[in-house]
């Protein structure tokens, strides 16, 4: 079974700019997570989607936003990009009914200059 | 807000040593999940723990799941180089939102930074 892809791996922005970043999840699963990772904040919860509906969000301001699509493929936005966006932004799938065990992709590496 | 308490923060240890880490929580955990992440890749399950009181192992590595509910376990025998990493304990959040639900949300602990001398 092929894991958890993230696209793009690596991203270089500007401040103001916005990006989008795609996750797909393991075959099967339907519930997607992400989050971000930052040295100084470690692993924050973002958002959480199961069959294209957002079920949980995180304390993060509205710029970040996600969506799923019918086949659970997952993306995030972050619209007018800041300097403290960047970090290592990372999906995770499970299956989303009752089991708490989550897979990650590799992640995207964010840099906003 | 709820959090985890990882300890230690780091190890340096010599090839062949045992390694043991812990996670603390004040409140109550149902599951308790031992993550290991290499640097610029995601972090990836090594061990689930379900039951209170739950001693569970993949290869060289041991977790348990405490007795109190309140805290796990990690220990990995004989250590080699490959085990070098971030190794994070995570459980999933039993505070509710607004919305009064926690789905899809992990706590994760703040991570043992591992270095295994050769």
């Amino acid at each position: 079974k092929a894991g958890v892809t993230q696209t793009p791996r690596y991203l270089i922005k500007t401040r103001g700019q916005q990006v989008t970043l795609s996750c797909s999840p393991i075959s099967g699963h339907r519930s997607v997570s992400w989050y971000q990772q930052t040295p100084g904040q470690g692993l924050q919860f973002l958002f959480e989607y199961f069959s294209e509906t957002q079920r949980n969000k995180g304390n993060f301001p509205g710029r970040f936003s996600g969506r799923q699509f019918s086949n659970s493929r997952s993306e995030m936005n972050v619209s007018t990009l800041e300097l403290g966006d960047s970090a290592l932004y990372l999906c995770a799938s499970s299956s989303g009914t009752g089991v708490d065990e989550q897979y990650f992709g590799p992640g995207t590496r964010l840099t906003v200059t | 807000g709820q959090q985890l308490n990882q300890s230690p923060q780091s190890m340096f240890i010599q090839e062949g040593e045992d390694v043991s880490m812990n996670c603390t929580s004040s409140s109550i955990f149902n599951t308790w999940l031992w993550y290991k992440q290499d640097p610029g890749e995601g972090p990836v399950l090594l061990i689930a723990l379900y039951k209170a009181g739950e001693l569970t192992s993949n290869g060289r590595l041991t977790a348990q799941f405490g007795i109190t509910r309140k805290d796990s376990f990690l220990n990995i025998s004989a250590s080699i180089p490959r085990d070098v990493g971030i190794y994070f304990c995570a459980g999933p959040a039993t505070l509710l939102n607004a919305g009064g639900t926690s789905y899809g949300k992990l706590t994760f602990g703040q991570g043992t930074i591992l270095t295994v001398h050769p």
